[in-house]
């Protein structure tokens, strides 16, 4: 089947702007994950998902941040009013048991994002 | 803060050559997990390793981790070019849940 879908992979946008980041997890995955990825560095994690609700919001780094999942598929990350600082590559992730991080995570290619 | 820590942060070698990167971390965990990606991409699980084995193969592949130093490493075999990517390690500490923490990461460059 299809691995985690991404969209959109570029995305450019003005300081001030809202935007709004698209995961389609792997079909059956209960779990999903969001990460932040500067350049050249590791990843921050920021958010994790066990079907439709989020047990750990501790990583969304201000309440720019939003992120919603419906129908424990698709997924939704928001940041309201983005500043430069936020300019990074936005990781989604899945994996097949929640609450167990013994499953491996499968990512998607990421969306860039790029504030002006 | 940086859980893990790999290191050398970048690595050259030569094809035929074996890569071994290290992975440092600081609190007691569950598991240990590498991950590849290769330029624009995401990352790939390649192996994963429970707080209770001390050693892990996968085809060209080999994982040990060592509890007590609290260190893991990754030792590729008769590397290829196609095996030039960064390599993160994650770790999966006790008191997280399921959160992932992963380093920065080692930039290995194999030249054919």
């Amino acid at each position: 089947g299809a691995g985690v879908s991404q969209s959109p992979s570029n995305k450019v946008t003005e300081k001030g702007k809202d935007v709004e980041l698209r995961c389609d997890p792997i079909s059956g995955h209960t779990a999903l994950y969001w990460y932040r990825q500067s350049l050249g560095q590791g990843l921050e994690f920021l958010i994790y998902f066990q079907g439709n609700s989020a047990p750990d919001k501790s990583g969304l780094p201000s309440d720019r941040f939003s992120a919603e999942r419906t129908g424990g598929s698709v997924s939704t990350l928001t940041i309201q009013r983005t500043q430069q600082e936020d300019s990074a590559v936005y990781l989604c992730a899945s994996s097949l048991v929640s609450g167990w991080s013994n499953q491996p995570q499968h990512f998607g290619d990421g969306t860039r994002l790029s504030i002006l | 803060s940086q859980q893990g820590e790999e290191d050398p942060q970048a690595l050259s070698i030569q094809e035929g050559e074996n890569a071994t990167m290290n992975c440092s971390y600081k609190t007691s965990i569950n598991n240990l997990q590498w991950y590849r990606q290769n330029s624009g991409r995401g990352l790939v699980h390649l192996i994963l390793i429970r707080s209770n084995e001390r050693e892990k193969h996968s085809g060209r592949l080999r994982v040990t981790l060592d509890t007590s130093k609290k260190s893991s490493s990754l030792l590729i075999t008769a590397s290829r070019a196609a095996d030039t990517a960064s390599y993160f390690c994650a770790t999966d500490e006790e008191t997280s849940g399921s959160r992932l923490t992963f380093g920065e990461g080692t930039q290995l460059t194999v030249n054919p």
